[in-house]
């Protein structure tokens, strides 16, 4: 069965300190693996997606990368204004465009 | 990328009674999503809704309780009928492009 799994569930961080957020999966031949953040009350923003082993993809304080079976979000030197729950998700190539969804990380910048 | 919008963003709706939910976006997508995302936890998908066909439900889910339609290529609607305490959620609409997926702002649902 196709399964995303986050964590840790919830983690607080100092501002500037850096961290790095996993996501592991089994999916039955991966087409992509999505990274999302959502503030509360909001819908997810879309913010990276992944192909293949090995790639990386970058946004401002964000760097998303890839193995055979987990990802990781690093976050450099965070700011409060990062403070959301970050949810991985992944499309298997063989369930058409269905996206299955971790159950995110929660994550707050203290000042 | 895409731009969706959502109507109602929040409503308060009694036991029993229906509630139909909006979905809108600025360009012209062949499949459109509907997820659930109950309180504290992540999103679910309900069905996907591809334009002149019918609804495909997902396992838990079915048509007579969230009835879809997709009357053209930039808009959708999710009914929830019969509505219990248990439906209380947010609804979210979201569109595939390419292999990229976006998100509406979602709809708070409570049911009383």
């Amino acid at each position: 069965e196709d399964q995303v799994t986050q964590s840790p569930e919830a983690l607080r961080l100092q501002e500037g300190e850096s961290s790095s957020l996993n996501c592991s999966y089994t999916v039955s031949g991966l087409r992509g693996l999505f990274w999302y953040r959502q503030d509360p009350g909001k819908g997810p923003e879309f913010l990276f997606t992944l192909y293949s082993a090995g790639e990386e993809k970058e946004k401002e304080r964000l760097k998303a990368t890839l193995t055979k079976k987990e990802s990781f979000l690093h976050i450099t030197a965070p700011k409060p204004e990062d403070s959301a729950t970050y949810l991985c998700a992944v499309q298997a190539s063989l369930r058409d465009d269905k996206i299955i969804f971790g159950k995110g990380t929660r994550l707050h910048i203290l000042p | 990328s895409a731009v969706i919008s959502q109507k109602p963003s929040r409503d308060i709706c009694q036991r029993g009674t229906s509630l139909t939910i909006q979905c809108q976006v600025d360009s012209q997508v062949t499949m459109m999503f509907w997820y659930r995302q109950q309180p504290g936890q992540s999103l679910t998908l309900i069905a996907t809704a591809n334009q002149g066909s019918e609804a495909t439900y997902e396992s838990g889910f079915v048509i007579d309780k969230f009835p879809i339609s997709r009357p053209n290529l930039t808009f959708s609607t999710l009914t929830v009928s019969n509505m219990s305490p248990e439906d209380s959620s947010i609804y979210l609409c979201s569109v595939g492009v390419v292999y990229e997926q976006y998100f509406g702002p979602g709809t708070r649902l409570t049911v009383t």
